[in-house]
């Protein structure tokens, strides 16, 4: 079975600073791709980023940049120059395309930015 | 293009009632899901469709009926609504099941039984 672990339940960071959100899974399948999704108060599900496991360099969109660790099942979020609009929860997620075909998601980190 | 529109954005229902929630998207999107939302949980897949005629169940689908009579609109129903229900439910939709293709979400309805 396939499954997503978010560590970190809250985190915070100032204005301006950076922060790394923390994601490991498991897996046996060789081919998968990872994303990062913000669920900001409005509730609606935006996709920040994402990686393809076949690919060894990271992504990167703008100030949000991942580090896919493949051996290690890492794969954490930077987002550097916190932003007050960063304030939301981050859910990381997997998708082998199995067949069902679904996000498998971690339980989400509640990231708030301080002025 | 209005992407993936979920109705409605709040439901309150009583124990036993029945209710429909909405799902449409309009950029012919032949994979459709069902999610839920509880607090401290990730989202998990309630039931998804690959085409018009064909559904099938995800991880948690009892108490849920779903069918796919287009490839515009995906309904999750309930059929007698109980207190393990309330909670956040998402609409996605991509081009294929396959992992490569973006999954667009709908704004999510907040459904809570009494």
């Amino acid at each position: 079975a396939q499954t997503v672990t978010q560590s970190q339940p809250e985190m915070s960071v100032q204005e301006a600073e950076t922060v790394t959100l923390s994601c490991t899974y498991d897996t046996s399948e060789s081919n998968y791709y990872l994303f990062w999704y913000k669920q900001p108060p409005s509730r609606q599900m935006i996709l920040v980023i994402r990686q393809e496991a076949y690919k060894q360099q990271n992504a990167t969109e703008n100030r949000f940049s991942v580090n896919f660790q493949k051996a290690a099942k890492s794969f954490s979020l930077k987002i550097s120059d916190s932003q007050l609009g960063d304030t939301a929860m981050y859910f990381c997620a997997f998708n082998y395309g199995g067949s069902q075909g679904n996000l498998i998601f971690g339980k989400g980190t509640k990231l708030s930015v301080k002025p | 293009n209005a992407g993936v529109t979920q109705t409605p954005k709040f439901q309150v229902l009583k124990t036993g009632q029945s209710m429909t929630l909405q799902c449409a998207q309009d950029m012919n999107h032949e994979y459709m899901s069902w999610y839920r939302q509880d607090p401290g949980m990730g989202l998990r897949l309630i039931h998804y469709s690959v085409g018009a005629g064909i559904t099938d169940q995800g991880e948690v689908p009892n108490g849920y009926n779903v069918s796919r009579s287009t490839t515009e609109d995906f309904p999750l129903r309930l059929l007698s609504a109980a207190p393990s229900q309330t909670s956040v439910y998402f609409c996605a939709s991509s081009y294929g099941r396959e992992a490569y293709y973006e999954q667009f979400f709908g704004p999510g309805t907040r459904l809570t039984v009494l």
